[in-house]
């Protein structure tokens, strides 16, 4: 069966302290692997995109990586306006498929 | 910079009455879906549509749910005989076939 996992479920970081955020995933045919920041009350903002394992993007403070197994949402140097829930999400089989998302991870950064 | 936008922003129903959620997507993306959040669960895939009709469909999309592209450009989630479990974010999302870009969401509260 598909599915996604995310840890830590929260996560509490002061400003300037980076980190790191999983995803395990087991998926039949990887079409894409999917970050989104949510804010609360609102809809999931795209991210990145990842497609095979070894591919890395960067914005701002955020740095994604995938691995055959895992994605790591990496955050160095943390501001307060960087809390969110951040969801994970995979494609499988082909283009245009539903999103199968993980739980999220919820970040609160603090000065 | 084009986005997915959605009405009502909230909507408030009785038991049993029929809703219709809307969403007015970018006008030149492929894929249509409509997802929903349950207060502090995931986001759960519902149904998507591509070339004016369903191409996949979630177990949760049963005989209460449909969905139509009445005028080309809006995209309709109709929940017939609304029950108290069908409170939840509803979102819509459309891709060109790689990234979803999602709207802002529709709070549905059935009292």
């Amino acid at each position: 069966e598909d599915q996604v996992t995310q840890s830590p479920e929260a996560l509490r970081l002061q400003e300037g302290e980076s980190s790191s955020l999983n995803c395990s995933y087991t998926v039949s045919g990887l079409r894409g692997l999917f970050w989104y920041r949510q804010d609360p009350g609102k809809g999931p903002e795209f991210l990145f995109t990842l497609y095979s394992a070894g591919e890395e993007k960067e914005k701002e403070r955020l740095k994604a990586t995938l691995t055959k197994k895992e994605s790591f949402l990496h955050i160095t140097a943390p501001k307060p306006e960087d809390s969110a829930t951040y969801l994970c999400a995979v494609r499988r089989d082909q283009a245009g498929t539903a999103l199968i998302f993980g739980k999220g991870t919820t970040l609160s950064v603090s000065s | 910079e084009p986005e997915v936008t959605q009405t009502p922003s909230h909507q408030v129903t009785q038991m049993g009455q029929e809703v219709i959620l809307r969403c007015v997507p970018i006008s030149n993306h492929l894929y249509f879906y409509w997802y929903r959040q349950i207060l502090g669960q995931k986001v759960e895939f519902l149904v998507s549509f591509y070339n004016n009709e369903i191409s996949e469909k979630s177990e949760i999309f049963d005989d209460q749910f449909s969905v139509e592209r009445p005028d080309g450009s809006n995209f309709t989630l109709k929940i017939r005989s609304t029950k108290l479990e069908d409170s939840a974010m509803y979102f819509c999302a459309d891709s060109a076939g790689r990234e979803a870009f999602f709207g802002q969401g529709t709070r549905l509260t059935v009292v």
